[in-house]
């Protein structure tokens, strides 16, 4: 099994700031790591798909780089809605797996 | 609109059993890999199960295997979670989700339900 670790697991910003994510795979996955945010009391939402891809509809402040086993989420200037807590998931093995998740708070 | 209705929830005791549904409507849902994804008060994002469009091709997390049964109903538009043996640590918000692109079966999941609440104690 593909263990996600992510990291920190809490980052303290303000809006405006920009935030930086990370998630380290325990082998590589080559290009196969999505990022999700879930608000509280909501399901996640894809953001990033194949490390780089922005999903339908997602804000171009949100960038995902990364391949191998080391991969960013990057919100370039937080908006207030951003607050939230952010996983990444690998499909390049089953099982699929999610890292332990990041929280972004203000 | 593409919508995932999750239902089938409630309160169980340990070893007790329980059936999931998932009822899907916006697009052509035999063309898509759907997965279950829960998540324990509290915790992460734990991926439970997939299966392929066609439902010939199933995959579980050793959590469940052996325990749970994924299945489709393609002529209902209907993702089924059978789930046997419960535990106290099987308790969590369960989530359907479809898969993101018609071609893969372990794929990123781009639509998901509001999820249904079980609890084993």
């Amino acid at each position: 099994e593909i263990v996600l670790t992510q990291s920190p697991a809490t980052l303290s910003l303000s809006p405006g700031e920009r935030a930086t994510l990370s998630c380290r795979a325990s082998q590589s996955v080559a290009s196969y790591l999505a990022w999700y945010q879930q608000k509280p009391g909501q399901a996640p939402r894809l953001l990033i798909y194949d490390a780089s891809n922005r999903a339908t509809g997602i804000p171009a402040r949100f960038s995902g780089s990364g391949s191998g086993t080391d991969f960013t989420l990057t919100i370039s200037s937080l908006e207030p809605e951003d607050f939230a807590v952010y996983y990444c998931q690998q499909r390049n093995n089953w099982p699929l797996t999610f890292g332990p998740g990041t929280k972004v708070d203000i | 609109e593409v919508l995932l209705v999750e239902s089938g929830g409630g309160f169980v005791q340990p070893g007790g059993s329980l059936r999931l549904s998932c009822a899907a409507s916006g697009f052509t849902f035999s063309s898509y890999a759907m997965n279950w994804v829960r998540q324990a008060p509290g915790k992460g994002l734990e991926w439970v199960s997939a299966i392929s469009g066609s439902g010939g091709s199933t995959y579980y997390a050793d959590s469940v295997k052996g325990r749970f049964t994924i299945s489709r109903d393609n002529s209902k538009n209907t993702l089924y979670m059978q789930m046997n043996s419960l535990r106290d640590e099987d308790t969590a918000v369960y989530y359907c989700a479809k898969a993101l692109t018609t071609t893969c079966h372990g794929c990123y999941m781009d639509v998901w339900g509001k999820g249904t609440t079980v609890t084993v104690s």
